[in-house]
């Protein structure tokens, strides 16, 4: 079991570029998530996908922030025309259906700064 | 509006006295808590659940007690060893498919 990854683990970019985050959840999970985590916070919940089907997203994800899950296994977020308010570190996380939101398998997380 | 509240940012114990770990929250209409520990430079980590039809859930050093009159929880760690050292998280679900957080408690057990 080698756990949900992330990657890259450390994203350093310029206001206005483009980033893109990757997340592989432990295969057998059918349940994903991305939460974002600033400092001094608690993770807040950004969007929830049930195998390739983005089914609730937050208020927090504005129109620059698309997540996808195109074949139900691997999933990306891109941020587009990054601001500084958008350092975090983004989290993501897996879990069965059968367990829904009560056992999270949470990756290392990838931190985004924007200068 | 923050409905799951902790309100005290670190708490320091030493090795082997009992941790207690507040968390207040908002919404009576949750069903279930969790908590998660957290350490630098990784996720967070499930830890321990309790279902609103309890008070009380263990599991080994940890025991989580739940006053909903009160709407308030607490975490118990005993005896606090030095690698409990962590961030925790109370959380709660905001819906069937979202959880909402605390703030964290950082928790420092010295030897």
């Amino acid at each position: 079991d080698t756990g949900v990854s992330q990657d890259p683990r450390h994203k350093i970019t310029k206001r206005g570029q483009n980033v893109t985050f990757r997340c592989d959840p432990i295969s057998e999970h059918n349940r994903l998530y991305w939460y974002r985590q600033t400092l001094g916070q608690g993770p807040e919940f950004l969007t929830y996908f049930q195998n390739e089907a983005q089914l609730e997203k937050s208020r927090l994800l504005s129109d620059r922030f698309s997540a996808e899950r195109p074949k139900g296994s691997f999933s990306t977020l891109e941020i587009q025309r990054t601001e500084q308010g958008d350092s975090a570190m983004y989290l993501c996380a897996s879990s069965l259906v059968s367990s829904g939101t009560r056992e999270l398998f949470f990756g290392e997380g990838s931190r985004l700064t924007v200068l | 509006d923050q409905q799951v509240k902790q309100n005290s940012p670190s708490l320091s114990v030493q090795e082997g006295r009992i941790s207690i770990l507040n968390c207040d929250y908002t919404n009576s209409m949750f069903d279930y808590f969790l908590w998660y520990k957290k350490y630098p430079a990784e996720g967070p980590t499930f830890l321990i659940s309790i279902s609103s039809i309890k008070d009380k859930n263990e599991d080994g050093r940890f025991t989580v007690f739940l006053n909903k009159s009160a709407k308030h929880l607490s975490l118990h760690i005993v005896p606090s060893q030095p690698g409990d050292s962590a961030v925790y998280f109370c959380a709660a679900p905001l819906s069937a498919t979202a959880l909402i957080f605390g703030k964290g408690t950082t928790l420092s057990v010295s030897s």
